[in-house]
């Protein structure tokens, strides 16, 4: 079966300090993957996405980028945080061309004090 | 352009009555759509899905939802409302020439009084 798994469950980073958040998909191969923020009190904003190894779609302009260097791992970086980066950060994936669901990992809490 | 609209942000019920949450899309062609869960601090679990099968979806706990295409709407329903329930859902839009995007609502928080 499928599973993925993102990490850490919280994280507590001063402004202006660098972030990765790592997230890996297991039980699947060329799997969509996605990485979606949730703000207090808002919806899900989708911030990436990628099809493939190295390919990286950006849904808003931020500061934040995001990397897939293989084929299961997606990773969300960002060189200095703000503290509008505060939010609940959600990894996702879906089977690529298919009419399916994405299935999402736990989040990550992020607060930048 | 894909959109979708939850009209409630939040919908209070009462247990063992009956929850009803509203959604409306907007998409160029047929879209699945999708019903998701979320307990809070948690992810986000997949309630029920509509991929051009039968209409009326059956999901977990319940849950069913009934795609109208005429009125563009995907509206979640329960008979009987558990406290369990209580959390937030969110509707989901993929459009049938972008499998790989899925849109958000801005969610509805459910809460069950005893």
């Amino acid at each position: 079966s499928q599973t993925i798994h993102q990490w850490p469950a919280t994280l507590v980073q001063p402004v202006g300090s660098p972030l990765s958040l790592e997230c890996t998909v297991e039980g699947t191969s060329n799997p969509n993957l996605y990485w979606y923020r949730q703000a207090a009190g808002r919806g899900l904003q989708l911030l990436f996405y990628s099809v493939g190894i190295g390919q990286i779609s950006s849904e808003v302009p931020q500061n934040l980028s995001a990397s897939r260097p293989q084929d299961r791992q997606f990773i969300l970086s960002s060189k200095k945080l703000l503290l509008s980066d505060s939010g609940f950060y959600l990894c996702a994936w879906s089977v690529r061309g298919g009419r399916t669901e994405a299935f999402f990992g736990q989040g990550t809490r992020l607060t930048v004090v | 352009a894909q959109s979708v609209t939850q009209l409630d942000s939040h919908v209070s019920v009462s247990e063992g009555t009956p929850v009803l949450l509203r959604c409306n899309y907007s998409s160029s062609y047929s879209p699945s759509l999708f019903w998701y869960v979320q307990h809070p601090n948690k992810g986000l679990q997949l309630l029920l899905k509509y991929t051009s099968a039968a209409t009326l979806v059956k999901g977990i706990n319940g849950f069913e939802a009934e795609f109208k295409k005429s009125e563009t709407s995907f509206h979640l329903t329960k008979p009987s409302a558990h406290m369990s329930d209580a959390a937030e859902y969110f509707c989901v839009v993929t459009p049938r020439d972008d499998f790989n995007k899925f849109y958000f609502g801005s969610g509805t928080k459910l809460n069950v009084k005893p």
